[in-house]
């Protein structure tokens, strides 16, 4: 069984559109997190979400919104996609707040 | 600024000998750091963790050192094998606020048979 999963794999769209990509979890954590890392590899958190506490990092756009329907699921819609938004966007969950990460497999977003 | 560097992007290494990668950081108080392996096309998965007052961590083949005056990790690969070509990736979280991973700017290691 999949641990942490997200869903597509591969997201192609125009500049302006919206979208979303989700994720579950069935390990039972607490946390759970989005993380964009871009061109350069480089692994940057997004948001962090414990017990309905939503933790945002001050550099993501109010276009990113990360919704929490249960403990399981943390979706990330997207408003209004720019040629910037072009990523692979993870999602991971904790058993605890800083503890190790389980990651999924990655969401290839390409803004055309 | 803060920052986490890992000293080279890329590091090719004989196999059977001795990997060492290194994390450091700079106006960062962490509570602990984790380092992270990541396959081409795939999320990291986590390999070992490290607190303040810790001052090695081993785990079979792998092991981790944490030296806060230098502001240090090294991570070490002994007997390397080509199946450890990968990224590896340390992440710091602090001693403060919402307890998130901040990531460094990893280091492909390449293992030549």
């Amino acid at each position: 069984d999949t641990a942490v999963s997200q869903t597509p794999k591969y997201l192609v769209t125009q500049m302006g559109n919206d979208k979303s990509i989700k994720c579950e979890q069935n390990l039972g954590h607490d946390t759970m997190y989005w993380y964009k890392q871009d061109s350069k590899k480089f692994l940057k958190i997004m948001f962090s979400y414990n017990n309905k506490e939503l933790i945002i990092n001050e550099t993501v756009p109010n276009r990113f919104s990360p919704k929490s329907p249960d403990k399981a699921h943390l979706n990330l819609h997207i408003n209004s996609l720019e040629l910037g938004d072009s990523a692979v966007y993870f999602c991971a969950s904790s058993q605890t707040s800083g503890g190790e990460q389980f990651f999924g497999p990655g969401t290839r977003l390409t803004v055309l | 600024s803060q920052k986490i560097e890992q000293n080279s992007e890329a590091l090719n290494i004989q196999e059977g000998k001795t990997a060492t990668l290194t994390c450091n950081y700079t106006n960062y108080s962490p509570a602990y750091l984790q380092w992270y392996r990541q396959d081409p096309g795939r999320g990291p998965v986590f390999l070992l963790l490290i607190r303040e007052n810790e001052k090695e961590k081993r785990k079979e083949r792998l092991k981790v050192t944490f030296d806060t005056t230098l502001k240090q990790s090294l991570f070490h690969i002994t007997a390397s094998q080509p199946a450890d070509s990968a990224t590896y990736l340390c992440a710091l979280v602090l001693q403060t606020g919402a307890n998130n991973l901040f990531f460094g700017t990893g280091t492909r290691l390449t293992v030549i048979p």
